[in-house]
Protein backbone atom coordinates (compact mmCIF):
# COMPACT_ATOMS: atom_id res chain seq x y z
CA UNK A 1 0.00 0.00 0.00
CA UNK A 2 0.94 3.57 -0.61
CA UNK A 3 1.52 5.58 2.26
CA UNK A 4 2.37 9.05 3.00
CA UNK A 5 4.50 10.69 6.43
CA UNK A 6 4.34 14.02 7.51
CA UNK A 7 6.49 13.83 10.55
CA UNK A 8 5.85 17.28 12.14
CA UNK A 9 2.28 17.60 13.71
CA UNK A 10 2.69 20.96 14.76
CA UNK A 11 4.73 24.01 13.26
CA UNK A 12 5.40 27.58 13.90
CA UNK A 13 6.82 30.17 12.17
CA UNK A 14 6.91 34.41 12.38
CA UNK A 15 5.57 36.38 10.01
CA UNK A 16 7.84 37.13 6.81
CA UNK A 17 10.29 34.02 8.04
CA UNK A 18 10.80 31.17 5.80
CA UNK A 19 9.33 27.49 7.05
CA UNK A 20 9.64 24.40 5.03
CA UNK A 21 6.89 21.27 5.85
CA UNK A 22 8.33 17.86 5.54
CA UNK A 23 6.48 15.02 3.59
CA UNK A 24 8.21 11.18 2.95
CA UNK A 25 6.23 8.92 0.57
CA UNK A 26 6.37 4.98 -0.22
CA UNK A 27 5.62 4.03 -3.82
CA UNK A 28 7.30 1.33 -5.69
CA UNK A 29 5.87 3.38 -8.87
CA UNK A 30 7.82 5.06 -11.03
CA UNK A 31 5.30 7.57 -12.15
CA UNK A 32 3.17 9.30 -10.31
CA UNK A 33 1.76 12.69 -8.61
CA UNK A 34 2.25 14.86 -5.18
CA UNK A 35 0.16 17.20 -3.93
CA UNK A 36 0.16 20.14 -1.04
CA UNK A 37 -2.99 20.90 -0.01
CA UNK A 38 -4.03 23.59 2.59
CA UNK A 39 -6.81 23.41 4.67
CA UNK A 40 -7.86 26.81 6.90
CA UNK A 41 -10.18 27.23 9.85
CA UNK A 42 -12.85 27.16 7.31
CA UNK A 43 -12.41 23.27 6.53
CA UNK A 44 -12.10 24.13 2.60
CA UNK A 45 -9.09 22.32 0.63
CA UNK A 46 -7.18 24.46 -1.43
CA UNK A 47 -4.65 23.33 -3.75
CA UNK A 48 -0.85 24.93 -3.22
CA UNK A 49 1.26 23.27 -5.55
CA UNK A 50 1.50 19.96 -7.75
CA UNK A 51 4.46 18.25 -8.79
CA UNK A 52 5.03 15.09 -11.62
CA UNK A 53 7.22 13.03 -10.75
CA UNK A 54 8.42 12.29 -13.94
CA UNK A 55 9.86 15.66 -14.01
CA UNK A 56 13.17 16.57 -12.71
CA UNK A 57 12.45 20.54 -12.19
CA UNK A 58 10.90 21.07 -8.34
CA UNK A 59 6.83 23.28 -8.97
CA UNK A 60 6.81 26.83 -7.84
CA UNK A 61 3.77 29.08 -7.39
CA UNK A 62 4.52 32.49 -5.93
CA UNK A 63 5.54 31.98 -2.55
CA UNK A 64 5.49 28.18 -2.20
CA UNK A 65 8.27 26.19 -3.71
CA UNK A 66 8.61 22.43 -3.33
CA UNK A 67 11.94 20.00 -2.98
CA UNK A 68 11.16 16.79 -4.53
CA UNK A 69 14.12 14.12 -4.35
CA UNK A 70 12.32 11.27 -6.18
CA UNK A 71 15.37 8.96 -5.19
CA UNK A 72 14.34 9.54 -1.00
CA UNK A 73 10.98 9.66 -1.71
CA UNK A 74 10.85 12.89 -0.26
CA UNK A 75 8.21 16.18 -1.32
CA UNK A 76 8.68 19.04 0.72
CA UNK A 77 6.79 22.33 1.13
CA UNK A 78 8.78 25.80 1.77
CA UNK A 79 6.73 28.56 2.08
CA UNK A 80 8.89 31.92 2.28
CA UNK A 81 7.90 35.64 2.97
CA UNK A 82 4.79 33.45 5.61
CA UNK A 83 2.05 35.70 6.56
CA UNK A 84 -0.55 35.50 8.87
CA UNK A 85 -3.54 33.98 5.95
CA UNK A 86 -0.56 31.02 5.98
CA UNK A 87 -1.83 29.55 9.25
CA UNK A 88 -3.57 26.44 8.67
CA UNK A 89 -3.34 22.46 7.85
CA UNK A 90 -1.35 21.49 5.26
CA UNK A 91 -1.33 17.82 3.76
CA UNK A 92 0.67 15.88 1.66
CA UNK A 93 -0.87 13.38 -0.86
CA UNK A 94 0.25 11.31 -3.74
CA UNK A 95 -1.64 10.10 -6.68
CA UNK A 96 -0.71 6.93 -8.59
CA UNK A 97 -2.87 7.29 -12.05
CA UNK A 98 -6.29 6.14 -13.95
CA UNK A 99 -5.45 2.73 -13.23
CA UNK A 100 -5.60 2.97 -9.46
CA UNK A 101 -8.88 5.13 -9.70
CA UNK A 102 -6.68 9.00 -9.52
CA UNK A 103 -6.79 7.96 -5.92
CA UNK A 104 -5.02 10.64 -3.43
CA UNK A 105 -3.26 9.21 -0.37
CA UNK A 106 -3.00 11.73 2.08
CA UNK A 107 -0.54 12.59 5.09
CA UNK A 108 -1.92 13.09 8.51
CA UNK A 109 -1.10 16.57 8.13
CA UNK A 110 0.91 19.40 9.07
CA UNK A 111 -0.49 22.43 11.50
CA UNK A 112 1.40 25.80 11.00
CA UNK A 113 0.95 29.01 12.85
CA UNK A 114 2.19 31.93 11.70
CA UNK A 115 2.86 34.47 13.92
CA UNK A 116 3.09 38.25 14.15
CA UNK B 1 -18.22 31.18 -10.15
CA UNK B 2 -16.89 27.30 -10.99
CA UNK B 3 -17.20 25.16 -7.58
CA UNK B 4 -18.71 22.53 -5.95
CA UNK B 5 -21.02 22.41 -3.66
CA UNK B 6 -22.62 19.83 -0.86
CA UNK B 7 -25.13 19.82 0.78
CA UNK B 8 -26.14 19.58 4.24
CA UNK B 9 -22.96 21.23 5.20
CA UNK B 10 -23.91 20.09 9.26
CA UNK B 11 -25.76 17.40 9.70
CA UNK B 12 -26.97 15.43 13.33
CA UNK B 13 -28.49 12.35 13.16
CA UNK B 14 -29.18 8.68 15.06
CA UNK B 15 -27.82 5.64 14.07
CA UNK B 16 -29.91 3.56 11.81
CA UNK B 17 -31.52 6.56 10.00
CA UNK B 18 -30.87 6.70 6.49
CA UNK B 19 -29.02 10.13 4.88
CA UNK B 20 -27.89 11.24 1.96
CA UNK B 21 -25.13 13.94 1.30
CA UNK B 22 -25.26 15.56 -2.09
CA UNK B 23 -22.67 16.37 -4.10
CA UNK B 24 -23.09 18.93 -7.49
CA UNK B 25 -20.40 20.39 -10.06
CA UNK B 26 -20.98 23.44 -12.35
CA UNK B 27 -17.34 22.64 -14.09
CA UNK B 28 -18.29 19.76 -16.68
CA UNK B 29 -15.83 18.03 -14.63
CA UNK B 30 -15.77 13.94 -15.52
CA UNK B 31 -14.26 12.58 -12.29
CA UNK B 32 -15.82 12.75 -8.90
CA UNK B 33 -15.05 11.19 -5.36
CA UNK B 34 -15.74 11.22 -1.70
CA UNK B 35 -13.18 11.43 0.77
CA UNK B 36 -13.90 11.23 4.80
CA UNK B 37 -11.50 13.37 7.12
CA UNK B 38 -10.72 11.92 10.54
CA UNK B 39 -8.09 13.03 13.26
CA UNK B 40 -4.37 11.75 12.51
CA UNK B 41 -5.77 9.91 9.59
CA UNK B 42 -5.88 12.46 6.61
CA UNK B 43 -8.57 11.91 4.06
CA UNK B 44 -9.14 8.92 2.83
CA UNK B 45 -11.49 8.33 -0.30
CA UNK B 46 -14.77 6.21 -0.08
CA UNK B 47 -15.81 5.89 -3.46
CA UNK B 48 -14.90 7.64 -6.80
CA UNK B 49 -16.74 7.74 -10.57
CA UNK B 50 -14.91 7.88 -13.68
CA UNK B 51 -18.20 9.28 -15.52
CA UNK B 52 -21.57 8.78 -15.28
CA UNK B 53 -22.85 5.27 -14.56
CA UNK B 54 -19.12 4.20 -13.55
CA UNK B 55 -18.44 3.92 -9.66
CA UNK B 56 -15.63 2.34 -7.97
CA UNK B 57 -14.54 1.77 -4.48
CA UNK B 58 -11.85 3.72 -2.68
CA UNK B 59 -9.76 2.17 0.70
CA UNK B 60 -12.89 2.55 3.01
CA UNK B 61 -16.30 1.48 1.00
CA UNK B 62 -18.47 -0.03 4.05
CA UNK B 63 -21.30 1.28 5.15
CA UNK B 64 -21.51 3.77 1.70
CA UNK B 65 -23.25 4.05 -1.56
CA UNK B 66 -23.32 6.43 -4.48
CA UNK B 67 -24.55 6.86 -8.08
CA UNK B 68 -24.00 9.11 -10.82
CA UNK B 69 -26.63 9.27 -13.34
CA UNK B 70 -25.72 12.57 -14.02
CA UNK B 71 -22.46 14.28 -14.95
CA UNK B 72 -22.62 17.33 -12.31
CA UNK B 73 -24.07 15.22 -9.02
CA UNK B 74 -22.51 12.30 -7.27
CA UNK B 75 -24.40 12.16 -3.56
CA UNK B 76 -23.06 9.91 -0.95
CA UNK B 77 -25.78 7.67 0.86
CA UNK B 78 -25.49 6.26 4.17
CA UNK B 79 -27.90 3.35 4.01
CA UNK B 80 -27.72 2.60 8.31
CA UNK B 81 -25.64 5.16 9.90
CA UNK B 82 -23.47 4.38 12.51
CA UNK B 83 -21.29 6.22 15.33
CA UNK B 84 -17.99 5.30 13.77
CA UNK B 85 -19.46 7.29 10.37
CA UNK B 86 -19.21 10.37 12.13
CA UNK B 87 -16.85 12.33 10.18
CA UNK B 88 -15.95 15.56 7.80
CA UNK B 89 -17.17 14.49 4.28
CA UNK B 90 -15.66 15.64 1.15
CA UNK B 91 -16.51 15.69 -2.31
CA UNK B 92 -13.82 16.59 -5.04
CA UNK B 93 -13.88 16.21 -9.20
CA UNK B 94 -11.71 16.89 -11.54
CA UNK B 95 -11.92 18.02 -15.44
CA UNK B 96 -10.83 14.38 -16.99
CA UNK B 97 -10.47 11.32 -15.77
CA UNK B 98 -6.89 10.96 -16.59
CA UNK B 99 -3.89 10.36 -14.69
CA UNK B 100 -3.05 13.14 -12.18
CA UNK B 101 -5.41 15.49 -13.13
CA UNK B 102 -5.76 17.81 -9.81
CA UNK B 103 -8.97 17.45 -7.61
CA UNK B 104 -10.77 20.23 -6.24
CA UNK B 105 -12.63 20.40 -3.48
CA UNK B 106 -16.11 20.88 -2.05
CA UNK B 107 -16.78 22.91 1.36
CA UNK B 108 -17.07 19.45 3.58
CA UNK B 109 -20.02 18.53 5.28
CA UNK B 110 -19.46 17.47 8.79
CA UNK B 111 -21.62 14.64 10.09
CA UNK B 112 -22.65 13.43 13.56
CA UNK B 113 -23.96 10.05 14.39
CA UNK B 114 -25.25 9.64 17.86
Amino acid sequence: AQTVTQSQPEMSVQEAETVTLSCTYDTSESNYYLFWYKQPPSRQMILVIRQEAYKQQNATENRFSVNFQKAAKSFSLKISDSQLGDTAMYFCAFMRGREYGNKLVFGAGTILRVKS
Amino acid sequence: EAQVTQNPRYLITVTGKKLTVTCSQNMNHEYMSWYRQDPGLGLRQIYYSMNVEVTDKGDVPEGYKVSRKEKRNFPLILESPSPNQTSLYFCASSLASGSGETQYFGPGTRLLVL
